[in-house]
């Protein structure tokens, strides 16, 4: 298995512009996790998926964060309008229930 | 308000020499797991701790959970340059289904 895969792995937006990043789960994860790493923050815990349903979003900062999973093997997390706060290295995990958590490589993204 | 506390937050070091990291919280954990981050990758499982006062061992690594399973360390004995990055404790939470992590510990070993 190739492991969980992010993209874009760079992304640098101008403020105000939609921002989409994308995660493909290790096959027949059913827990899915988007995370937000900063250097004041560390690693937050943004929203999680359990069999493709939103259980836990508490961690979203605000209305202008939503994230989707149509199905087993993909997610999305957007940010619109993006602000230059929102920078950060933004991780995607998945994880079958009860057992060790795989991250992606993350997607650093730059709004300027 | 962080639910899991780790100390220090930066250590530097030189090869060779032991050191110990900490994360507690005044919260009772089913189990605790220790992840280690290499810049620009995400975060590696290293081991979870379940039983109160369990040690594991992973080569140079020792890991501990409190009798009381509130609070873990990570020793390292005679640290190598391979040993830096960056080291985060993580518990299970909301009945195991939501994994939060501590800030992290920066380890930097010197040659």
């Amino acid at each position: 298995d190739a492991g969980v895969i992010q993209s874009p792995r760079h992304e640098v937006t101008e403020m105000g512009q939609e921002v989409t990043l994308r995660c493909k789960p290790i096959s027949g994860h059913n827990s899915l996790f988007w995370y937000r790493q900063t250097m004041m923050r560390g690693l937050e815990l943004l929203i999680y998926f359990n069999n493709n349903v939103p259980i836990d979003d508490s961690g979203m900062p605000e209305d202008r964060f939503s994230a989707k999973m149509p199905n087993a093997s993909f997610s999305t997390l957007k940010i619109q309008p993006s602000e230059p706060r929102d920078s950060a290295v933004y991780f995607c995990a998945s994880r079958l229930q009860g057992i060790e958590a795989f991250f992606g490589q993350g997607t650093r993204l730059t709004v300027v | 308000t962080q639910l899991l506390e780790q100390s220090p937050q930066f250590l530097s070091i030189q090869e060779g020499e032991n050191l110990t990291v900490y994360c507690n919280s005044s919260s009772v954990f089913s189990s605790l797991q220790w992840y280690r981050q290499e810049p620009g990758e995400g975060p590696v499982l290293l081991v979870t701790v379940v039983t109160g006062g369990e040690v594991k061992k992973l080569k140079r690594l020792t890991f501990q959970f409190g009798d009381a399973r509130k609070d873990s360390s990570l020793h390292i004995t005679a640290a190598q340059p391979g040993d830096t990055g960056l080291y985060l404790c993580a518990i299970l939470y909301n009945q195991g289904g939501k994994l939060i992590f501590g800030q992290g510990t920066e380890l930097s070993v010197k040659p």
